[in-house]
């Protein structure tokens, strides 16, 4: 069985300082993990995914998230935050049989204060 | 190249009454999928269609049928809505060249009272 916990359910940042919302997350095999992000009343994009290949991963938008394993984490960074960032967050992984339905957090909203 | 396509984006139901909710995807995805969003709780798997002709239950499938009618479509049906059926659904799609990827559709808002 796999899981992942977002640790912060909001995340107030002012604009133009960085962001970091954190995930731990836990599976039975080699995980593909991603962020996705949704706006307001709008559908989920992808920021980002890793599927065991480069650690560090980079992203739309200049967002990026690291993978360590050893610590069992996927958080995402971002250097400087914009106000368009202000959505909800959601880190996910994947399972690693055939149907590859995806496990969500229960998601971070990010708020981006002027 | 609209990707995923969901219809309704709105619905008001009353309990009892039944819906179908329609999803369709123009990438040739082998695999299809219904999610439903619920406040604090992430997205949870509803069913899924790992390719044409076959179905299997999610995380939460009381309450639902589907149908895989064709490799573009996947319908979810309720056939007997409640109130704890309220929702926002969500299909989405993955396939070639990355089965881990998927893509949403953007949503179906349904209100049962």
């Amino acid at each position: 069985a796999q899981s992942v916990t977002q640790l912060d359910s909001h995340v107030s940042v002012s604009e133009g300082t960085p962001v970091l919302l954190r995930c731990n997350y836990s599976s039975s095999y080699s995980p593909s993990l991603f962020w996705y992000v949704q706006h307001p009343n709008k559908g989920l994009q992808l920021l980002l995914k890793y599927t065991s290949a480069a650690t560090l991963v980079k992203g739309i938008n200049g967002f990026e998230a690291e993978f360590k394993k050893s610590e069992t984490s996927f958080h995402l960074t971002k250097p400087s935050a914009h106000m368009s960032d202000a959505a909800e967050y959601f880190c996910v992984v994947s399972e690693d049989t055939g149907r590859r339905a995806l496990t969500f957090g229960s998601g971070t909203r990010l708020q981006v204060q002027p | 190249n609209a990707g995923v396509t969901q219809t309704p984006k709105f619905q008001v139901l009353k309990t009892g009454q039944s819906m179908t909710l329609q999803c369709a995807q123009d990438m040739n995805h082998n695999s299809m999928y219904w999610y439903r969003q619920d406040p604090g709780m992430g997205l949870r798997l509803i069913y899924y269609s790992a390719s044409e002709g076959t179905t299997d239950k999610g995380e939460v499938p009381n309450g639902y049928n589907v149908s895989r009618l064709n490799k573009r479509e996947f319908s979810l049906r309720l056939e007997s809505a409640a109130p704890s059926q309220t929702s926002v659904y969500f299909c989405a799609s993955s396939g070639r060249p990355s089965a881990y990827e998927q893509y949403f559709g953007p949503g179906t808002r349904l209100t049962v009272t």
